[in-house]
C-alpha cells in the first residue's frame, strides 16, 4: 500500500508568492496533519483535518490556510511568503482525528525554500 | 518552560552500547508518548509507542514512562551505525490532541 505522498518534493519561492502544497493520506485513513518543521526543531502542528472538517489549528498566522476534499487529500495554502515560511512542510494521515493513541505516519515532506 | 524537553546532544555511543534517550513533558494529563526517528534529509518513522506506565520493548527498543516523574525514555540495546539518527518524542496536547514534540536528540553510533 501506498504511504502519505506530497508534492512538490522541493519548492523555490520568492517573498510575497503564494505557494500550495498537497497531501494525500493512506487510503483508509480519514484526517490529515500538517507540520512545520525548521531545521534543528521539532515538528510544528499547523491544522488537522478529519471528515472536510478543521479539527485543530497551531499558533500560526492566517496567511495559512488549508482544507481537506471529499477524497481526503488535503492541501496547505501559504500566502505573502516570508523568509522564515522556509522549512520542510510535513504531511501527516492517521485513521481517525486523534483521541490520544492515534498514531501518526508522515509522508516525505515538501521542502520549501523562500529567497 | 517547554512543553517538551530533550537533551538535544549529539550523543554518540560506540556500536554495540546502549544508547539511552530522554524526554520530560510538562502536561501531567498526557497519557500517551510517541516515539520518532528522523533520518537527516527524511521525514519522522514512528518507532515506538507507549501509554502504560512500565516498559514497552520491541525488538532492540525499549520505551520506559513514568508519569510520576512525567519522564519517557527510549533505550536501544546493540546500537548499530544505522541507528544514527535524530530521535523525537512527542505527546499528543490541544483540543485536537495533535502531537507536541520536542526538538530531538541527535544520536550517532560510532563503528
Amino acid at each position: 500500500d501506498a504511504g502519505v505522498t506530497q508534492s512538490p518534493t522541493h519548492l523555490i519561492k520568492t517573498r510575497g508568492q503564494h505557494v500550495t502544497l498537497r497531501c494525500s493520506p493512506i487510503s483508509g485513513h480519514k484526517s490529515v496533519s500538517w507540520y512545520q518543521q525548521v531545521l534543528g526543531q521539532g515538528p510544528q502542528f499547523i491544522f488537522q483535518y478529519y471528515e472536510k472538517e478543521e479539527r485543530g489549528r497551531g499558533n500560526f498566522p492566517d496567511r495559512f490556510s488549508a482544507r481537506q476534499f471529499p477524497n481526503y487529500s488535503s492541501e496547505l495554502n501559504v500566502n505573502a511568503l516570508l523568509l522564515g515560511d522556509s522549512a520542510l512542510y510535513l504531511c501527516a494521515s492517521s485513521v481517525t482525528s486523534g483521541g490520544g493513541r492515534e498514531k501518526l505516519f508522515f509522508g516525505s515532506g515538501t521542502q520549501l525554500s523562500v529567497l | 518552560q517547554k512543553e517538551v524537553e530533550q537533551n538535544s546532544g549529539p550523543l554518540s555511543v560506540p556500536e554495540g552500547a546502549i544508547a539511552s534517550l530522554n524526554c520530560t513533558y510538562s502536561d501531567r494529563g498526557s497519557q500517551s508518548f510517541f516515539w520518532y526517528r528522523q533520518y537527516s534529509g527524511k521525514s519522522p518513522e514512528l518507532i515506538m509507542f507507549i501509554y502504560s506506565n512500565g516498559d514497552k520493548e520491541d525488538g532492540r527498543f525499549t520505551a520506559q514512562l513514568n508519569k510520576a516523574s512525567q519522564y519517557v525514555s527510549l533505550l536501544i540495546r546493540d546500537s548499530q551505525p544505522s541507528d544514527s539518527a535524530t530521535y523525537l518524542c512527542a505527546f499528543p496536547s490541544g483540543s485536537a490532541r495533535q502531537l507536541t514534540f520536542g526538538s530531538g536528540t541527535q544520536l550517532t553510533v560510532l563503528p
